[in-house]
């Protein structure tokens, strides 16, 4: 089994709708992450958490929520979808050494969303 | 914000030949690192660098951080089919808890 998990793997949805994306983890770590991927545009942050009380926007926060129900879940909501909404998600984890401001992310399979 | 620019976007080669990619960031890093990500995959980590002017190597892979700690690159010597994917370098600014990537070199392999 993953130890990143990441549900539903597709969806297709319609403008205005809700919807959630769930990730949950294995791992033990403290730090989780949701990311989008685009063509041709990387990957950009949209939140991350580093434990349950903790929520900080990333770059792209805007027309996203999240929820960090526990250590080992966190969910990423599209309160009213549009269609350039409409991208592969990721989900991550990290633990942290000592010295390190961040480190290595293991990643979830990717929740590819369509927003028609 | 910070800023992670890399290139080439698209690099095409003969397999056997060499490859490079290359990764500046406008602003200081404290840490860089790189992942690989396959056709219809998921990024997968490769390795971490720290120190300035630090050297890696992986096998065949090579991966430099510049002396100023705000440019990289990976190296892959004598490519193989195996190593098609996009290669994506992450900095993380001095000070910050966010992973910066840039927007990926997609390499194909030609047999």
């Amino acid at each position: 089994d993953a130890d990143v998990t990441q549900t539903p793997r597709n969806r297709i949805t319609k403008t205005g709708k809700r919807i959630m994306l769930e990730c949950s983890q294995t791992k033990g770590h403290d730090r989780m992450y949701w990311y989008r991927q685009d063509p041709g545009l990387g990957l950009r942050l949209i939140y991350y958490s580093f434990d349950v009380k903790d929520i900080n926007k990333g770059e792209i926060s805007d027309g996203y929520s999240v929820s960090r129900q526990a250590q080992a879940k966190f969910s990423l909501s599209l309160e009213s979808a549009i269609p350039n909404q409409t991208a592969l998600y990721f989900c991550a984890t990290s633990d942290l050494r000592r010295g390190e401001n961040t480190g290595e992310l293991f990643f979830g399979e990717g929740s590819r969303l369509t927003v028609l | 914000g910070q800023q992670v620019m890399q290139i080439p976007q698209y690099q095409h080669v003969q397999e056997g030949e060499d490859f490079t990619t290359y990764c500046n960031s406008s602003t200081t890093l404290s840490n860089i690192q790189w992942y690989k990500q396959r056709p219809g995959g998921h990024p997968v980590f490769l390795i971490q660098l720290v120190k300035s002017g630090e050297v890696k190597k992986q096998k065949r892979l090579t991966f430099q951080f510049g002396e100023a700690k705000k440019n990289s690159s990976l190296h892959i010597t004598a490519t193989q089919t195996t190593d098609v994917g996009t290669y994506f370098c992450a900095g993380t600014g001095a000070g910050s808890y966010q992973l910066t990537f840039g927007k990926g070199t997609k390499l194909s392999v030609i047999p």
